[in-house]
């Protein structure tokens, strides 16, 4: 079965520093990668998402992620943060075979002005 | 509005009586996923259908938990007798093949 792990409970960055959620996956097969943003009493919101093609994938407000096949991770990365991207950060996987989409239990991220 | 909505957004209820929950898809996708989150956690997959059909269940979803989408298109998810443990957030959410899943606004349960 498939599993994600966000090794980082929280991350603090300052505004105008790049920031970097962690998440490595484990998956049979190749795997389809995502990230979801999730704001206080809101539903997941996509960010972006990865199935093939190239290795960093652009997505919304200006969030990317680097999909490392040998290190089984797929970070999210910003190259300059906002408060306002403060947030509960999941990512997700599944295989591209199979509809259970696993999510981790989240990062925290908080920005600081 | 042509995004996932769930109703109702919150209920509060005595232990041991029976919730239902609806989630309307965005109505071009077939598949409709249920999730569970708790505080501090990430979503659990429920459960998961293909039209109309339910096609996986988790071991999260005991014999008290049904899931229904009658004509493939809305969904509602039915817990009999529910328990303090039941209490937390149930997400909806719709894809089409091969894409990423949009999710509802959640309804909390909150189980007294």
């Amino acid at each position: 079965a498939q599993s994600v792990a966000q090794p980082e409970d929280q991350v603090n960055v300052a505004e105008g520093n790049p920031l970097t959620v962690k998440c490595t996956y484990s998956v049979s097969g190749n795997p389809y990668l995502f990230w979801y943003v999730q704001y206080p009493n809101r539903g997941l919101q996509f960010l972006l998402k990865y199935i093939t093609g190239d290795n960093l994938v652009k997505g919304s407000y200006g969030f990317e992620a680097e999909f490392n096949k040998s290190q089984t991770s797929f970070h999210l990365k910003k190259p300059s943060a906002l408060v306002s991207d403060s947030a509960l950060y999941f990512c997700a996987v599944r295989a591209y075979n199979n509809n259970d989409m696993r999510f981790g239990a989240g990062t925290r991220l908080t920005v600081k002005p | 509005d042509t995004g996932v909505s769930q109703n109702p957004r919150h209920k509060i209820t005595k232990r041991g009586q029976n919730v239902t929950f609806r989630c309307d898809p965005i109505s071009e996708h077939n598949r409709l996923y249920w999730y569970r989150q708790t505080l501090g956690q990430g979503p659990e997959f429920l459960t998961y259908f293909q039209n109309e059909a339910q096609l996986e269940k988790s071991r999260l979803l005991s014999d008290r938990f049904s899931a229904e989408r009658p004509k493939g298109s809305f969904s509602t998810l039915e817990i009999q007798r529910t328990e303090q443990g039941d209490s937390a957030m149930y997400l909806c959410a719709s894809t089409l093949e091969g894409t990423e899943a949009f999710f509802g606004q959640g309804t909390r349960l909150t189980v007294v």
